[in-house]
């Protein structure tokens, strides 16, 4: 079956500090891997997606992922993160079992990221 | 903002009851999906159309039904309604399957 996993439901960090978010993916075939964000009261917001080429994907608001084939991985990156990185992040993967017609993410379970000053 | 209108943004309704959550994609967006957000269950599929016709379903229950207007806006339809219900339901919508989805604000939904 084919899924993503967030391992962890919180990260802490201090400003200014790089951040990790991790994920990691089990799928059929090449995966294609999203990260959105999430403020309080307010919809999924897309940070980047990798679908082939170059396994560092550069995305919105500084954030950076890098893919790792080997390790069935997609971890969300900052070098330096402010307050306002403070949110509820999640990684998510096209649900290929679905046939080229349908295009549906998989989402993991979220990781709540806290940034203090 | 992503583009993508959902109305109404709250809506508090009793057990047995039936309501519609309304959904405009982004503007040239051709593909609508609907996800229902709940604190045991996370972000779960529930269906997708493309340009009027279903292309996938995920767990959509029984109770549940959507459709996709001529004009690409869509409805979620939820009816026999339950505690359990209550949830973040969530449109998004892409240009075409395969491309970025990007979601709306979501309508919050608590049955009483």
């Amino acid at each position: 079956a084919q899924s993503v996993a967030q391992p962890e439901d919180q990260v802490n960090v201090a400003e200014g500090n790089p951040l990790t978010v991790k994920c990691t993916y089990s799928v059929s075939g090449n995966p294609y891997l999203f990260w959105y964000v999430q403020y309080p009261n307010r919809g999924l917001q897309f940070l980047l997606k990798y679908i082939t080429g170059d396994n560092l994907v550069k995305g919105s608001y500084g954030f950076e992922a890098e893919f790792n084939k080997s390790q069935t991985s997609f971890h969300l990156k900052k070098p330096s993160a402010l307050v306002s990185d403070s949110a509820l992040y999640f990684c998510a993967v096209r649900d290929m079992s679905l046939g080229q017609a349908g295009t549906a993410l998989i989402f993991g379970k979220g990781t709540t990221l806290s940034v203090s000053s | 903002d992503s583009g993508v209108t959902q109305t109404p943004k709250h809506l508090i309704t009793a057990t047995g009851q039936r309501v519609t959550l309304r959904c405009s994609p982004r503007s040239g967006d051709l593909s609508v999906y609907w996800y229902q957000q709940s604190l045991d269950q996370g972000l779960q599929f529930l269906i997708q159309y493309y340009n009027g016709e279903e292309r996938a379903k995920g767990n959509i229950l029984e109770r549940f039904s959507a459709q996709q207007f001529p004009d690409l806006h869509s409805e979620l339809n939820l009816s026999s309604l339950e505690l359990g219900d209550s949830a973040l339901y969530f449109c998004a919508s892409s240009v075409a399957p395969g491309n970025t989805i990007y979601f709306g604000e979501g309508s919050w939904l608590t049955v009483v």
